[in-house]
């Protein structure tokens, strides 16, 4: 069993829509990350989280540490958004991520 | 710009051959981090380097190795290659190994045939 857990794994919406990736954990951890992989294979941090919710355009970020549980939205859905969104976590003990598998997204105009 | 830097970015084996591929780190960023990505699949850690000795080693075989360089720069190692290490390799690079703030490379794409 994964330490991480995503769903969906793949995802296809109309541009406009409103998007939820979820992630599941099940490790005691100092941090979770939302990472977003374009098809050259490069990874872009979008959010690290500890508690709450956090915000950058149209990309919100929520964590609920007691159901050890993420969510990563995404408002007014773009075609630029089609990527792979991955959730990782940074476990209290070790010093490596736990990635989950990743969602594909595809935002169809 | 990541600030940091892989290399190659594509590059075709054979199976048995031996490779080496290269990243260079932020200045300043004393831990470097390897991770294997196959087709489909979330990334599994290799190992991580921590001012030029390993700190640390996810379930791969001794032909995964490892060495990193005072200039920031960091060495992955794959002997006798076989067909199931064809991924996306992908290191990323940190001030300290408890640092969350890590940057990550845009990979290098080993195919072996």
């Amino acid at each position: 069993k994964n330490e991480v857990e995503q769903s969906p794994q793949n995802l296809t919406a109309q541009e406009g829509e409103f998007i939820t990736i979820n992630c599941s954990y099940s490790v005691g951890i100092s941090a979770l990350h939302w990472l977003q992989q374009h098809p050259g294979g490069g990874i872009v941090s979008l959010f690290m989280l500890s508690s709450g919710k956090k915000k950058h355009g149209r990309l919100i970020a929520t964590i609920n540490i007691q159901e050890k549980h993420s969510s990563l939205h995404i408002t007014a859905s773009h075609p630029r958004d089609s990527a792979v969104y991955i959730c990782a976590a940074t476990p209290n003990t070790g010093n490596q991520f736990y990635f989950g598998t990743g969602t594909s997204l595809t935002v169809i105009p | 710009e990541t600030g940091v830097t892989q290399s190659p970015t594509h590059l075709i084996k054979t199976r048995g051959q031996q490779v080496t591929l290269r990243c260079s780190s932020q200045s300043g960023h004393n831990t470097v981090s390897w991770y294997q990505q196959a087709l489909g699949q979330g990334p599994q850690f290799i190992f991580q380097y921590y001012r030029e000795e390993e700190n640390g080693r996810g379930n791969f075989p001794p032909r995964f190795s490892g060495l990193q360089f005072p200039n920031y720069s960091s060495e992955l190692n794959v002997n006798a290659l076989e067909l199931d290490d064809s991924a996306l390799y992908l290191c990323a690079s940190s001030s300290t190994p408890g640092s969350l703030g890590y940057t990550f490379g845009s990979g290098t794409r080993l195919t072996v045939v």
